[in-house]
């Protein structure tokens, strides 16, 4: 159990488009979604919190019209990367907190999304 | 946001060895959580501790929440090639707020 996916795991894309992430929560429900960069050979760093039905929260020093997120169900969180641009290149990573059945809100983590912007 | 402090940073260790490594921090949390994460991919919850002192085992891993309420250290014995990865600990305070730690980057020799 507690199950979370991510697609695509890996894109290239071109300066100047957008690329949308998806995460997924498989066999629970998930109220809250976070999203995480990492840089190579670091720590994941909160990027924003996203509670379905409502506005993320952002992390101070996160645009949030550069990085779109959408909670639209119990399972489904996207983010989008605006107008992406080289320095955007990452590990971009979600992880999902069980709605029901978990102790203390432990978060599940996704696969993971390697960005690479040209 | 805010990062516990997680050490040591990185260790070579031959197989077989034992090793140890922990995560501190000026303020109190109430959960620890222990994360494995290979190249490449998500972090996967290894053990999760929710009380002070506590003692937790996964197979030939054990961690342990601090009797502060702000540190915690994982055992990994008998260290084979598979424990290669980074490891990194997780708190959870108050008010659900999630803080990770450094990362241990930990390298076994066959």
């Amino acid at each position: 159990g507690a199950v979370v996916s991510q697609h695509p795991s890996r894109v290239i894309c071109k300066s100047g488009t957008s690329v949308k992430i998806e995460c997924r929560s498989l066999d629970f429900q998930a109220t809250t979604m976070f999203w995480y960069r990492q840089f190579p050979k670091q720590s994941l760093m909160l990027m924003a919190t996203s509670n379905e039905g409502s506005k993320a929260t952002y992390e101070q020093g996160v645009e949030k019209d550069k990085f779109l997120i959408n909670h639209a169900s119990l399972t489904l969180s996207t983010l989008t990367v605006t107008s992406a641009h080289p320095e955007d290149s990452s590990f971009y990573i979600c992880s999902a907190e069980g709605l029901a059945g978990f102790s203390y809100n432990e978060q599940f983590f996704g696969p993971g999304t390697r960005l690479t912007v040209l | 946001g805010q990062q516990l402090n997680q050490s040591p940073q990185s260790m070579f260790i031959q197989e077989g060895e034992d090793v140890s490594m922990n995560c501190t921090s000026s303020s109190i949390f109430n959960t620890w959580l222990w994360y494995k994460q290979d190249p490449g991919e998500g972090p996967v919850l290894l053990i999760a501790l929710y009380k002070a002192g506590e003692l937790t085992s996964n197979g030939r891993l054990t961690a342990q929440f601090g009797i502060t309420r702000k540190d915690s250290f994982l055992n990994i014995s008998a260290s084979i090639p598979s424990d290669v990865g980074i490891y990194f600990c997780a708190g959870i305070r108050t008010g659900n707020q999630f803080y990770f730690g450094t990362g241990t980057s930990l390298t076994v020799i066959p």
